[in-house]
């Protein structure tokens, strides 16, 4: 079982708000991602940090931003939540493993949060 | 494109019964591919991860094969139980990207019934 938290798990708010999804893991992961799900497709990533003060944007284009400036914390904001918004949201964390242990490609795999269901009304 | 490709897109399944999925992809470089299961409402967890050089990886009743000429994988569960209906998600890693960049297949939904 990974220690990787995420709050709330159910979010149900009215357009216009303003909203911010909670990650912590406490593995001391160096990577962190922010996926987003809708029921029956794929994973699709929208944001992700290499470590504190590091922030990329994923393959998805997204309305929302992120910050890291604890090693442990990847909180997502939404300034101003629309309909469109309305999916699941996965936080996820990643550590690069030690290279001298002689496997021939990095397998840092990825630890998955329980997800933030949010519905925009 | 890198793709991933699984099949069948739901399968029911009754209770004590085997069952295989499948996963095609198109990712090149290839680092590695993962199986995992994501339980309704919960997060992906992973199953197994093989490299080029493995062609098969158990993890319990669960056991993934991998043909990286054919660029193919499929995870097999044994004697199922209720607790593996889920949904199972093919991952592949790019080898190519700093990132490590994941593509995700979109699941094989898994219903067994007692």
């Amino acid at each position: 079982e990974a220690d990787i938290y995420q709050t709330p798990r159910y979010l149900v708010i009215g357009t216009g708000k303003k909203i911010t999804l909670e990650c912590s893991q406490t593995m001391g992961h160096d990577k962190m991602y922010w996926y987003q799900q809708d029921p029956g497709m794929e994973l699709h990533l929208i944001h992700y940090s290499y470590g504190v003060n590091s922030t990329e944007k994923g393959d998805l284009s997204s309305e929302s931003t992120v910050s890291r400036i604890r090693t442990e914390h990847f909180p997502l904001t939404l300034e101003s939540a629309r309909p469109s918004h309305t999916s699941q949201y996965l936080c996820a964390s990643s550590d690069t493993p030690n290279r001298t242990s002689g496997s021939p490609t990095p397998t840092d795999t990825q630890y998955f949060g329980p997800g933030t269901r949010l519905t925009v009304l | 494109k890198n793709q991933v490709e699984q099949s069948p897109q739901s399968l029911i399944i009754l209770e004590g019964k085997n069952c295989t999925l499948q996963c095609n992809y198109t990712v090149s470089p290839f680092s590695n591919l993962r199986w995992y299961k994501q339980d309704t409402g919960r997060g992906p967890v992973s199953l197994t991860i093989m490299t080029f050089s493995e062609n098969t990886k158990s993890n319990g009743r669960y056991t993934a094969t991998l043909d990286a000429d054919t660029k193919q994988s499929s995870l097999h569960i044994t004697a199922s139980q209720l607790s593996d209906s889920a949904s199972y998600i093919c991952v592949v890693t790019d080898r190519g990207s700093t990132l490590g960049r994941l593509y995700f297949g979109r699941g094989t939904q898994l219903t067994v019934w007692p």
